[in-house]
């Protein structure tokens, strides 16, 4: 069965960087993208970006363009956000979605998320 | 950027009643590009309809969706108690965005 395993809980001080994995399993990694979406607390959740995980090709929202990359490893079936200078309003659970390589589509497919705590 | 705009923020209803969940769009959804999904405390989102009003894998058809251009509905009939949670709607035409969720609760 399709299965996105995020890494686990960070905690990172103001000014920092935090990377988030998404393990795939279940299905063919490189005919899909992989989407980052977040969720903080009490907010609507919010487009991050996407990767293409055949030819590594991303696109990202404008509000985060500066600040994150999104890359893959296609020999371990993983897709990594990082996202740099991190403030307090950064604090959100990150999920990872699949969706489709070729069209504009939902995502049909979800990571547990990963909690990001921004503390000095 | 397309802002979805959800109504009601919280609707409270018995289970067996039917509920109806409004999405709105700032401009016109393209190609139907619209979903819901829901959410329940504590768990990632679940994808329940696309293209405004296919059913996602395994959802009952107490489910159904509809609308086009800038309005939406989701339906829900007959709920049941696992039906309780926030629902949200995501148009993936251009970009993709989000609601600001609407909250199912038990009355």
């Amino acid at each position: 069965q399709v299965q996105l395993l995020q890494s686990g809980a960070e905690v990172e001080k103001p000014g920092a960087s935090v990377k988030v994995s998404c393990k795939a399993s279940g299905y063919m990694f490189s005919g899909y993208a992989i989407h980052w979406v977040r969720q903080a607390p009490g907010q609507r959740l919010e487009w991050m970006g996407w990767i293409n995980a055949e030819n590594g090709d991303t696109k990202y929202s404008q509000k985060f363009q500066d600040r994150v990359t999104i890359t893959r490893d296609t020999s371990a079936n993983t897709v990594y956000m990082e996202l740099r200078s991190l403030t307090y309003e950064d604090m959100a659970v990150y999920y990872c979605a699949r969706g489709d390589v070729s069209n504009m589509w939902p995502f049909d497919f979800w990571g547990q998320g990963a909690l990001v705590t921004v503390s000095s | 950027e397309i802002v979805l705009t959800q109504s009601p923020g919280t609707l409270s209803l018995s289970p067996g009643e039917s509920a109806t969940l409004s999405c709105r769009a700032s401009q016109s959804v393209s190609s139907s590009s619209l979903a819901w999904y829901y959410q329940k405390p504590g768990q990632a989102p679940r994808l329940l309809m696309y293209g405004a009003s296919i059913r996602g894998a395994g959802i009952p058809d107490r489910f159904s969706g509809g609308g086009s251009g800038t309005d939406f509905t989701l339906s829900i009939n007959r709920l049941e108690p696992d039906d309780f949670a926030v629902y949200y709607c995501q148009q993936y035409g251009t970009s993709y965005s989000f609601g600001q969720g609407t909250k199912l609760e038990i009355k």
